[in-house]
């Protein structure tokens, strides 16, 4: 079965940079791509960014991309997620989730979800 | 920016009652993409609704998507005790935004 496990929680000191695993199983990695949610304590969900796994092309939400950064690794089947000069307000649980392409398109929402890292930046 | 407005905040119902949740956009949304999540506390977000009317996978029948437009809803036909929970549309027509999500509460 489809399953994407995430890597455990991390606490970091303002300024630091933070990156969070995603290790996927059970269907083939390059059809489809990943997308990268937060969300902070008691709030809503925020999107971060997706990466298609079949061309690597990357999108970001604007008000991060200058400190974002998702990658994957085709041999291991596991996509990151990199955040630098954190600050308190990127306190939040990361989520990655499965992404779908097809036509050659992707499909910017997400049908598996790992299990969620928590992110916490405080001195 | 497309703002997701979801209403209403938090729906007090019983189960075996019929929920109608609803999703605003701020502007009109290319070929209905729109997605709804549920989540439960302590829990993942999991899809329900794709192309504001497709099931995903294992998502139970008395879950439906529908709407145009701006304007688009989750209905649950009859509560089950597993449906409490919080609901998030998600549109990816124009890069992606989530509604405020709606509490769907006993």
């Amino acid at each position: 079965q489809v399953r994407l496990v995430q890597s455990g929680a991390e606490v970091k000191r303002p300024g630091a940079s933070v990156k969070v695993s995603c290790k996927t199983s059970g269907y083939t990695f390059t059809n489809y791509g990943f997308i990268w949610f937060r969300q902070a304590p008691g709030q809503g969900l925020e999107w971060l960014g997706w990466i298609s796994g079949y061309s690597g092309n990357t999108d970001y939400t604007q008000k991060l991309q200058d400190r974002l950064t998702v990658t994957t690794d085709t041999s291991t089947s596991t996509g990151y997620m990199e955040l630098r000069s954190l600050t308190s307000d990127d306190t939040a649980v990361y989520y990655c989730a499965r992404m779908r392409i097809s036509n050659l398109r992707v499909w910017p929402f997400g049908d598996y979800w790992g299990q969620g890292s928590l992110v916490t930046v405080s001195s | 920016e497309i703002v997701l407005t979801q209403s209403p905040g938090t729906l007090s119902l019983s189960p075996g009652e019929r929920a109608t949740l609803s999703c605003r956009a701020s502007q009109s949304l290319s070929d209905n993409y729109v997605a709804w999540y549920q989540q439960k506390p302590g829990q993942s977000p999991r899809l329900l609704i794709f192309g504001a009317s497709s099931r995903a996978a294992g998502t139970p029948h008395r879950f439906s998507g529908s709407g145009s437009g701006p304007d688009f809803s989750l209905t649950i036909s009859r509560l089950e005790p597993e449906d409490f929970a919080v609901y998030y549309c998600q549109q990816y027509a124009k890069s992606l935004t989530f509604g405020g999500g709606t509490k769907v509460e006993i």
